[in-house]
């Protein structure tokens, strides 16, 4: 099955600085890539994602990277603010086939923007 | 109005105790989730229903059951709670597998 690694798993940054967080996937099938945002006793929100049929993705200060040949992704966050600080969560999954939606979490950044 | 809302948000129980969690979503959408997240934050899939239909059973203890009455519902069941079963559950739906997903605000469960 799918194995979804992410680093790093603490991240501190001051307001202002750039924040970027790697994951790597193992199923070359994969082809979904979403990124969550956890704040505290919150459910996770999806915040960007990224087909593999795109190498780039950007939405204001966030953006996605995607490199399937290598199979990794990243996540990059310009400008941090107080209020960016959260868990970040990478994930993947195959649309169509047999996933039916699964997502494969990694393990989460624990990323910290101090004022 | 609540896209994905969970019931209770805190339960706290006794080892072999039975519970339940509902989950409901007034999104239209037709897969629903239940995931649970660990004491170090890690995410795992356990069901999924699409159309009241089982789709996904990790390998889960089947003290653990899930029923979808209709596909806006997601019920978990546990039976005979063991102190390992503290965590929080997160339900989850999404219209187009696994695009869209939105989260409920999950049910910290401890079982002492």
């Amino acid at each position: 099955g799918e194995n979804v690694e992410q680093h790093p798993s603490t991240l501190s940054v001051q307001e202002g600085d750039s924040a970027v967080i790697k994951c790597t996937y193992s199923d070359s099938a994969s082809n979904y890539f979403p990124w969550y945002k956890q704040e505290l006793g919150k459910g996770p929100q999806l915040i960007i994602d990224i087909r593999s049929n795109v190498g780039e993705k950007k939405d204001q200060r966030i953006a996605v990277t995607l490199n399937k040949t290598a199979k990794h992704f990243s996540l990059h966050i310009t400008e941090t603010q107080p209020e960016d600080s959260a868990v970040y969560f990478c994930a993947a999954s195959m649309i169509g086939g047999t996933s039916y939606g699964k997502l494969t979490f990694g393990q989460g950044t624990i990323l910290t923007v101090h004022p | 109005d609540t896209a994905v809302s969970q019931t209770p948000k805190y339960l706290v129980t006794q080892m072999g105790n039975d519970k339940s969690i509902k989950c409901e979503q007034n999104l239209g959408h037709d897969t629903m989730y239940w995931y649970k997240q660990d004491s170090k934050k890690f995410l795992k899939i356990m069901f999924s229903y699409n159309n009241k239909e089982l789709i996904i059973n990790e390998t889960v203890p089947n003290r653990f059951s899930p029923k979808s009455p209709d596909k806006a519902h997601l019920n978990l069941h546990i039976n005979s709670l063991e102190l390992g079963d503290s965590a929080v559950y997160f339900c989850a739906s999404s219209q187009y597998g696994a695009y869209g997903y939105t989260f409920g605000s999950g049910t910290r469960l401890t079982v002492v």
